[in-house]
């Protein structure tokens, strides 16, 4: 089993609706967890982060995280064109460095 | 300069051909890391150094040599390497042992090899 899963997409939404971002991981103990967005050519960029079960707003965004289920998503409201890009799910395992993973990514396309 | 910062941006080499990837972080941070990201591929996780000890050797060939003489500065050595090793390089650095290990990447170095 592969240790941080993404739908690769591409997922289309219309300009203005809810684009949903889907993630699922392997290992019960990780505690942190990260949302990067990566234009195409470009590296990839923080936008969100998350530790607590529950739900995390910032402006647009919201992340959603789920421990027991072991699953986080991400939702952008009134998604913009120039939210276009690939959003690459990241999971801390907790080793002795704190070693991260990076799912596929989701490549997201919003129709003006 | 800020944030992460690597040199040069983009570089074409023969097979035959040494070169140096260089990678500065402006955070403070105790960790650095390389990651290859090939067209079409994930994120691939190459070399971590952490307070300046290396503690990943993710399996990758010998013609690629890392190499950090401290925690702010970050090298990837590349000879003889092959075509399909032309790929986005991408160094990252984090805070680690503070529970919050957000990484922070730096523009990358698109590397082409003939």
């Amino acid at each position: 089993q592969k240790e941080v899963e993404q739908n690769s997409g591409p997922l289309s939404v219309p300009e203005g609706a809810i684009a949903s971002l889907n993630c699922t991981y392997s290992d019960r103990g990780s505690q942190s967890f990260f949302w990067y967005r990566q234009y195409s050519g470009k590296s990839p960029e923080l936008i969100m982060s998350i530790y607590s079960n529950g739900d995390k707003e910032d402006g647009r965004f919201t992340a959603q995280l789920n421990k027991a289920s072991q699953y986080v998503s991400l939702l952008i409201r009134d998604s913009q064109p120039s939210d276009s890009a690939t959003y690459l799910c990241a999971v801390d395992l907790k080793t002795s460095y704190d070693k991260v993973i990076f799912g596929p990514g989701t490549s997201l396309s919003v129709i003006p | 300069e800020t944030g992460v910062t690597q040199t040069p941006r983009h570089l074409v080499m023969g097979m035959t051909n040494k070169k140096s990837l260089k990678c500065e972080q402006h955070l403070g941070h105790n960790a650095m890391y390389w990651y290859k990201q090939s067209a079409k591929k994930p994120l691939e996780l190459m070399f971590v150094y952490s307070l300046e000890e290396r503690v990943e050797n993710n399996s990758v060939p010998s013609r690629f040599s890392p190499e950090c003489p401290n925690s702010s500065h970050l090298f990837l050595h590349l000879h003889t390497l092959q075509p399909e090793d032309s790929a986005l390089y991408l160094c990252a650095s984090s805070q680690v042992g503070t529970g919050v290990n957000e990484q922070f990447f730096g523009p990358g170095t698109r590397l082409t090899v003939l």
